[in-house]
């Protein structure tokens, strides 16, 4: 079963950096493209990267492109967001979630996301 | 990258059926056959309950089932059961290797 653990998130002043990470298990973490979903307080789900299965491509929502990098190493079973310049607008609970054959994405069923709040 | 357009809520009686629409272009919903569902509880991660527009995954009660047509995908929950109340999103390929959600359906079940 898909074991997907996010951390990382707490509050932090605009402007500023914050690397989040998602702790997998439960599969063969090395053979799956990887995303990182977030939803805003009372908002919907916005899908925001994706990255490979060997990190050889990496592909970003516009509205973080060019600020926040996804990343992952695979003999650690982790995969990595790091968000800078961040805005208030990028408060959300952010969700790590493995790919499917067909884009479908794959939630952990006990991930309860990670928190990041952009306030000063 | 605009949202897919849902309705933001609908509802129905127990044993009824409803259907959520998930409306998109010719460049997403309508180009590829990737869309998927999925089922939010307050407060918990979102759950795949639709895949490649009709496939369940296991465990998924066959109550849920899903289509297309043209740029809009649809998901119908027959037989309405209290527990089914949730909020629904759906999601496509949308090239590139990226992917874009609706902006959900909140279902009530009266």
């Amino acid at each position: 079963q898909v074991q997907l653990v996010e951390s990382g998130g707490g509050v932090v002043q605009p402007g500023r950096s914050l690397r989040l990470s998602c702790a997998a298990s439960g599969f063969t973490f090395s053979s799956y493209g990887m995303h990182w979903v977030r939803q805003a307080p009372g908002k919907g789900l916005e899908w925001v990267a994706v990255i490979w299965y060997d990190g050889s491509n990496k592909y970003y929502a516009d509205s973080v492109k060019g600020r926040f990098t996804i990343s992952r190493d695979n003999s650690k079973n982790t995969l990595y967001l790091q968000m800078n310049s961040l805005r208030a607008e990028d408060t959300a609970v952010y969700y790590c979630a493995r790919d499917g054959s067909g884009g479908e994405l794959w939630f952990g069923p006990g991930g309860q996301g990670t928190l990041v709040t952009v306030s000063s | 990258q605009s949202a897919l357009t849902q309705p933001a809520s609908v509802s129905g009686s127990p044993g009824q059926s409803i259907t959520i629409s998930c409306t998109g272009t010719s460049s997403d919903v309508g180009s590829y056959n990737l869309v998927s569902w999925y089922q939010q509880h307050p407060g918990k991660a979102p759950k795949l309950m639709i895949y490649e527009v009709s496939k369940r995954p296991s465990g998924v009660s066959n109550r849920f089932s899903g289509s297309k047509s043209g740029n809009t995908a649809s998901l119908t929950i027959s037989g309405l059961q209290a527990e089914d109340e949730a909020d629904y999103y759906c999601c496509s390929y949308a090239g590139s290797s990226t992917s874009l959600f609706g902006g959900g359906t909140k279902l009530t079940v009266l």
